[in-house]
């Protein structure tokens, strides 16, 4: 039982480069989320999709592009990679993003260095 | 101001010790609370979830709410070495979670 995959797990990138990063989901669940997680700033939520199809920004979209594949992937593009990317890269689902009580299950990240 | 607040640490105990983890929050709108524990290199997972105010207890760990100070807990009764760990809050708001910042804990055996 898998839950939430996420590759790679590790990645270097330079300035400037572009990559996405790949997340996969075997639950059904019908929301997944991305975030970002820094030293002394917690998780933040860069892009949510709350069902197959739609997707919304989250707290800190800017640099950002996903696309909700289908209802088990949603896939991270950084288009021109900067160093202030460098962080470790949280994907996540869950059941629905409306019932507050669903909790979400994490992979367990991808760490991008770029520099 | 962040959504969420939280004390980074770390704290340190010594093994079979009460651990009091604590976090506050800034938008009263909702009421949806949840505790994670994050192992190193691993992602969070979800411990406990509160709603409103009150204790909800789950074995070794319980979490409290008090809405008049905006404050949430969660307690650890006789910690062990395995739950060293950072532990995450985070607040159910407008469709999105809101996570604090985390607390590393290390419990000494």
């Amino acid at each position: 039982n898998a839950g939430v995959t996420q590759t790679p797990k590790f990645q270097v990138l330079k300035t400037g480069q572009s990559m996405t990063l790949q997340c996969a989901q075997d639950m059904n669940h019908n929301s997944m989320y991305w975030y970002r997680q820094d030293p002394g700033m917690g998780l933040r939520l860069i892009y949510y999709s709350a069902s197959e199809g739609t997707t919304d920004k989250g707290e800190v979209p800017n640099g950002y592009n996903v696309s909700r594949l289908n209802k088990r992937e949603f896939s991270l593009r950084l288009e021109s990679a900067a160093p202030s990317q460098t962080s470790v890269y949280f994907c996540a689902s869950s059941e629905v993003v409306h019932i507050s009580n669903q909790p979400q299950h994490f992979g367990d990240g991808t760490r991008l260095s770029i520099l | 101001q962040k959504e969420v607040e939280q004390d980074p640490g770390p704290l340190s105990v010594p093994e079979g010790a009460i651990v009091s983890l604590n976090c506050t929050y800034s938008n009263s709108a909702f009421q949806y609370f949840m505790w994670y524990r994050q192992y190193s290199r691993k992602g969070p997972e979800l411990l406990m979830y509160t709603y409103s105010s009150g204790n909800k207890e789950d074995g070794r760990f319980t979490a409290q709410v008090d809405k008049s100070s905006k404050y949430i807990s969660l307690f650890i009764r006789d910690s062990q070495p395995s739950d060293s760990a950072t532990y995450l809050c985070a607040q159910y708001n407008f469709n999105k979670f809101y996570f604090g910042s985390g607390t590393k804990l290390n419990v000494k055996p």
